[in-house]
């Protein structure tokens, strides 16, 4: 299993720009999650989905959007990038439990 | 909504020492506390978890403990090897873990030779 993926590792946008970093599973885990850390902030979360057709908010969801049409995939989209976007975006899945996450993605808004 | 916080935000202890974080929550309803190891570069790996209905839990040289009552959960590493530096998370979620987690900022944890 590759476990939690995610594409692209690194990535530059301008203000304005939009783009969508994708998140996949290959454990069949339910449950998948979108985090953002930043320096002294730790992990917030973005927004999760408990399963196929179902997503909800977490802490930070200003700015993105995310749909679950698969339960594999579980893409986030940044509609109009701005520099407070620019962060570390991790994507997890979970069995309703332990929580797998991937390797992250870097994403600076210049 | 819940509010998770850690200290200290940096802790150097001796190799061969033990170390301590410690973590607070406000939401009397979280029922699953994971604690994550995270190295430069990469992303968080759980190494323990307690749910709330456990006091404490030990896996080897890593045991976490909870008080439900004061809303405090507490990470210990006993005879720290330099392979244990890295940034510690605690986290609390209300659903299991399911509705995703709320994080601490984090511990730097420094062991030295």
């Amino acid at each position: 299993n590759a476990g939690v993926t995610q594409t692209p590792k690194f990535q530059v946008l301008k203000t304005g720009q939009s783009m969508t970093l994708q998140c996949a599973q290959d454990m069949n885990h339910e449950y998948m999650s979108w985090y953002r850390q930043d320096p002294g902030m730790g992990l917030r979360l973005i927004h999760y989905s408990v399963g196929a057709g179902i997503t909800d908010q977490g802490e930070v969801p200003n700015g993105y959007n995310v749909s679950r049409s698969t339960t594999e995939d579980f893409p986030l989209r940044l509609l109009s990038a701005a520099p407070s976007q620019t962060s570390v975006y991790f994507c997890a899945s979970s069995t309703g439990q332990e929580q797998f996450f991937g390797p992250g993605t870097r994403l600076t808004v210049l | 909504g819940e509010n998770v916080e850690q200290h200290p935000s940096t802790l150097s202890v001796q190799e061969g020492d033990s170390a301590v974080i410690k973590c607070t929550y406000s939401d009397s309803a979280s029922n699953y506390f994971p604690w994550y190891k995270q190295e430069l570069g990469k992303g968080p790996q759980l190494i323990i978890d307690i749910r709330s209905n456990v006091g404490e839990k030990k896996d080897q040289r890593i045991a976490v403990t909870l008080n439900k009552t004061a809303k405090h959960f507490s990470l210990h590493i006993t005879e720290t090897q330099p392979e244990d530096s890295a940034v510690y998370f605690c986290a609390a979620s209300r659903g299991g873990g399911a509705d995703g987690l709320t994080f601490g900022k984090g511990t730097h944890l420094i062991i030295q030779p």
